[in-house]
């Protein structure tokens, strides 16, 4: 079985461009998480999605938003790119069902912003 | 707030041995743990879980321990080999639907040949 794929894997922009970030979650998986990992944050949760609908979001400004499509994939995008937004931007998907579950994670996508 | 703690953010340990990796907790809530171990440019990668009902869970040279009474959970991994070298990261989670993980710090554990 394919594992969670996330593209582009790099990305250099801008500040003031925005970015939009993909990931196809393994599958089977309803449940689609996206994480941040900056060196002085570490691996800070951002928003996920289940069927299509926002389950439970981070503590990050309005700029990062993203969006899951009925096929289980799903985009993060952040608009007005800040220098602070370089970062390893991670996705995670689950089967999305109760009790204990497993998160798998993507490579990631690199983002530099310049 | 940091509900998530790995005191130490490196260890090394000789080849064969048995590397044990801590990690603390302060949200009582938490009823799932789980860790990862991340190679530099890659995604984490998932290792071992344990529910809160249980305190010990075993999976080939990976053992996890969780001592709820003290919100502390330890990974032993025995022996140790050189493809283990990675950063090793606790991650917990509360009950119910929510996804959300919280994750440590990151212990970088090192197996010397």
């Amino acid at each position: 079985k394919a594992g969670v794929t996330q593209t582009p894997r790099y990305l250099i922009k801008t500040r003031g461009q925005q970015v939009t970030l993909s990931c196809s979650p393994i599958s089977g998986h309803r449940s689609v998480s996206w994480y941040q990992q900056t060196p002085g944050q570490g691996l800070q949760f951002l928003f996920e999605y289940f069927s299509e609908t926002q389950r439970n979001k981070g503590n990050f400004p309005g700029r990062f938003s993203g969006r899951q499509f009925s096929n289980s994939r799903s985009e993060m995008n952040v608009s007005t790119l800040e220098l602070g937004d370089s970062a390893l931007y991670l996705c995670a998907s689950s089967r999305g069902g109760g009790g204990g579950e497993t998160q798998y994670f993507g490579p990631g996508t690199r983002l530099l912003v310049l | 707030d940091q509900q998530v703690k790995q005191n130490s953010p490196s260890l090394s340990v000789q080849e064969g041995r048995i590397s044990i990796l801590n990690c603390d907790y302060t949200n009582s809530m938490f009823d799932y743990f789980l860790w990862y171990k991340k190679y530099p440019a890659e995604g984490p990668t998932f290792l071992i879980s344990i529910s809160s009902i249980k305190d010990k869970n075993e999976d080939g040279r990976f053992t996890v321990f969780l001592n709820k009474s003290a919100k502390h959970l330890s990974l032993h991994i025995v022996p140790s080999q050189p493809g283990d070298s990675a950063v090793y990261f606790c991650a917990s989670r509360p009950p119910g639907s929510a996804r959300q993980l919280t994750f440590g710090s990151g212990t970088q554990l090192t197996v010397l040949p």
